[in-house]
């Protein structure tokens, strides 16, 4: 089965830093992955997608992530944080049928 | 494109009592949609597949006869918690598939926040 580990449940950067949030998946066939943000009491937005092609993925708001398959790793990173960040950061992979299977989640705080 | 929306954004109900949730695709149609639900400062786990025209696929732990599925068209699902209880208080998210490629995105509602009292 398929498996998705998020690193950190709380991670605190200052606005203008690094942003960089780590996720690792198990999966015994060619992964999708994805990484979604969620503000609070409202729904998720994608960020940003890896399906085949490409592995160092651009998304939206400067998001970016790199796919690792010999690390099983789809790390997000941002070279720049802005307050405007500071949400819930949720890393998910497919499962057979459209299934998405979710990490544990990574608050991410944005220190003025 | 690729929209959907949920109604109730919220709802409060006493203990014993059934509440319908709704999820639709506004600019799409959706053969499958999926449920969620997320407990505060949690991660979404997923509760069942809606299967449009057929039974939904229910996740291993969630009570088929509690929380009903019903996805009555192409573009609306319906979840029905029955018998609220308190333990059922959270928040549900709805999620359907759509894309022009060979691969499906979900595109997710709001979401709709339960308080069972």
């Amino acid at each position: 089965a398929q498996s998705v580990t998020q690193l950190g449940s709380h991670v605190s950067v200052s606005e203008g830093a690094l942003v960089l949030l780590r996720c690792n998946y198990s999966s015994s066939v060619p992964p999708y992955l994805f990484w979604y943000v969620q503000y609070p009491n409202q729904g998720l937005q994608l960020l940003l997608k890896y399906t085949t092609g490409a592995t160092l993925v651009k998304g939206i708001n400067g998001f970016e992530a790199e796919f690792k398959k010999s690390e099983t790793s789809f790390h997000l990173t941002k070279p720049s944080a802005h307050m405007s960040d500071a949400a819930e950061y949720f890393c998910a992979v497919t499962e057979g049928g459209g299934k998405l299977i979710f990490g544990q989640g990574t608050e991410l705080s944005v220190k003025p | 494109g690729a929209v959907v929306s949920q109604h109730p954004s919220w709802v409060i109900c006493k203990s014993g009592t059934s509440v319908k949730i709704e999820c639709r695709s506004l600019d799409f149609q959706a053969t499958t949609m999926f449920w969620y639900r997320q407990f505060p400062k949690q991660s979404l786990m997923l509760m069942a597949t809606s299967n449009e025209g057929s039974k939904a696929t229910y996740e291993q732990g969630v009570e088929k006869d509690k929380f009903l599925i019903n996805h009555a068209s192409l573009t609306l699902s319906t979840l029905t918690v029955t018998s609220a209880h308190p333990e059922d208080s959270s928040f549900y998210i709805c999620s359907a598939p759509w894309g022009r490629d060979s691969y499906n995105e979900q595109f997710f509602g709001p979401g709709t926040r339960l308080t069972v009292l």
